[in-house]
């Protein structure tokens, strides 16, 4: 059964950092992209980041590029998220989810979120 | 960036009705396009992938259709456990990005 636990979501303020952490398990994780998808309170999906399977090809919606980094340990069947500088507009709900492909080709596993609270 | 619209952003309908639910990328993305449903305090369900394929488990009365920059989400006999919403999103081109949404309410 795939498994993906998130985790290091809290409550934090403007201009500080936070790391998320996503525990994977019931596949084999170097064979997959992973992403980083939010959601705002009641708002739409946004999709945050991608990671190939070798980290070969990452990518960030505009609005984190230079702010967030996206990494992944295969050894230890981990995604993670770096979060710098947050703004109160990154408050969500983070959702770790697995790719069908070796690079981006559709989700088709979710975890069920962190939150993270930007807030002073 | 591709920029994606779902429409409409709602709908009511009855049990048993055909529903359809469209997204129109703003360049091609040839079938690079996929179909979630998401039910209130719950992770995203993955519907369809690549367009038209369907994901395992999910029943044939839903089904998916397009390429190039036109996609259609068909629920063939709506039930009543498909009160959700319904997201697009195309992974042609980084940075991915989702449409806006379609609430379904029955």
């Amino acid at each position: 059964e795939v498994q993906l636990v998130e985790s290091g979501g809290g409550l934090v303020q403007p201009g500080r950092s936070l790391r998320l952490s996503c525990v994977t398990s019931g596949f084999n994780f170097d064979d997959y992209a992973m992403h980083w998808v939010r959601q705002a309170p009641g708002k739409g999906l946004e999709w945050v980041s991608g990671v190939s399977w070798n980290s070969g090809s990452i990518g960030y919606t505009d609005s984190v590029k230079g702010r967030f980094t996206i990494s992944r340990d295969n050894a230890k069947n981990s995604l993670y998220l770096q979060m710098n500088s947050l703004r109160p507009e990154d408050t969500a709900l983070y959702y770790c989810a697995k790719d069908l492909g070796i690079a981006a080709a559709g989700i088709d596993y979710w975890g069920q979120g962190t939150l993270v609270t930007v807030s002073s | 960036d591709i920029h994606v619209t779902q429409s409409p952003s709602s709908l009511s309908a009855s049990v048993g009705d055909r529903v359809t639910i469209t997204c129109r990328a703003s360049q091609g993305i040839t079938n690079y396009l996929a179909w979630y449903q998401q039910k209130p305090g719950k992770a995203p369900r993955s519907l369809i992938y690549s367009a038209s394929n369907l994901q395992s488990g999910v029943p044939s009365r839903f089904s998916g259709s397009g390429y190039g920059t036109d996609f259609t989400l068909t629920i063939s006999s709506l039930q009543p456990e498909d009160f959700a919403t319904y997201y697009c999103q195309q992974y042609n081109t980084y940075p991915l990005t989702f449409g806006g949404g379609t609430q379904v309410e029955i």
